[in-house]
């Protein structure tokens, strides 16, 4: 199994841009879930997914949007880049009482 | 919303030492509290969790106490070696295995001194 797989690894953007992160897990987790990580301030909830068609916003949802057509697969979409979106992004999963495991993470630097 | 807090966010303890963590959570339907050990540039991973009908939990060096009416838990490192040394998570959910998401503490970096 290869977990929670994540890419790009890095990512610069400009201003303005749009851009989808992609998160797929191969261990048939129901839950799936993006935070971001800022120094400092933890990790935050950015979106969340029970299961395939289901979504819900986490504590910083604003600027992002996410869609969960399959068990596998939960991209997270930037609609317009902004340097505040600037962060360290893991997503993770997780069973329905199983601990939530992480993706390498993606770097990504708006400027 | 649930909020987390953790004490302190920076621990220095001798190599050999015992090192203890400290959170504590506002939501009384939490029931599901994992702890999570980060290194530089890595993912963060799971090291020990508990859940809310156990007061505590023990793996090797590290070990883990609840106390659901004060609402706190705590992280213990014995024996501390130098590879210990990261940044650790406390982190509380409602759901059973945080399947809703999970709401993070701010972090601890511990450092092991030779």
């Amino acid at each position: 199994n290869a977990g929670v797989t994540q890419t790009p690894k890095f990512q610069v953007l400009k201003t303005g841009q749009s851009m989808t992160l992609q998160c797929a897990q191969d261990m048939n987790h129901e839950y799936m879930s993006w935070y971001r990580q800022d120094p400092g301030m933890g990790l935050r909830l950015i979106h969340y997914s029970v299961g395939a068609g289901i979504t819900d916003q986490g504590e910083v949802p604003n600027g992002y949007n996410v869609s969960r057509s399959t068990t596998e697969d939960f991209p997270l979409r930037l609609l317009s880049a902004a340097p505040s979106q600037t962060s360290v992004y893991f997503c993770a999963s997780a069973l329905t009482a199983g601990p939530a495991f992480f993706g390498q993470g993606t770097r990504l630097t708006v400027v | 919303g649930e909020n987390v807090e953790q004490h302190p966010s920076t621990l220095s303890v001798q190599e050999g030492d015992s090192a203890v963590i400290k959170c504590t959570y506002s939501d009384s339907a939490s029931n599901y509290f994992p702890w999570y050990k980060q290194e530089l540039g890595k993912r963060p991973q799971l090291i020990i969790d508990i859940r809310s009908n156990v007061g505590e939990k023990k793996d090797q060096r590290i070990a883990v106490t609840l106390n659901k009416t004060a609402k706190h838990f705590s992280l213990h490192i014995t024996e501390t070696q130098p590879e210990d040394s990261a940044v650790y998570f406390c982190a509380a959910s409602n759901q059973g295995g945080g399947a809703d998401g999970l709401t993070f503490g701010k972090g601890t970096h511990l450092i092991i001194q030779p």
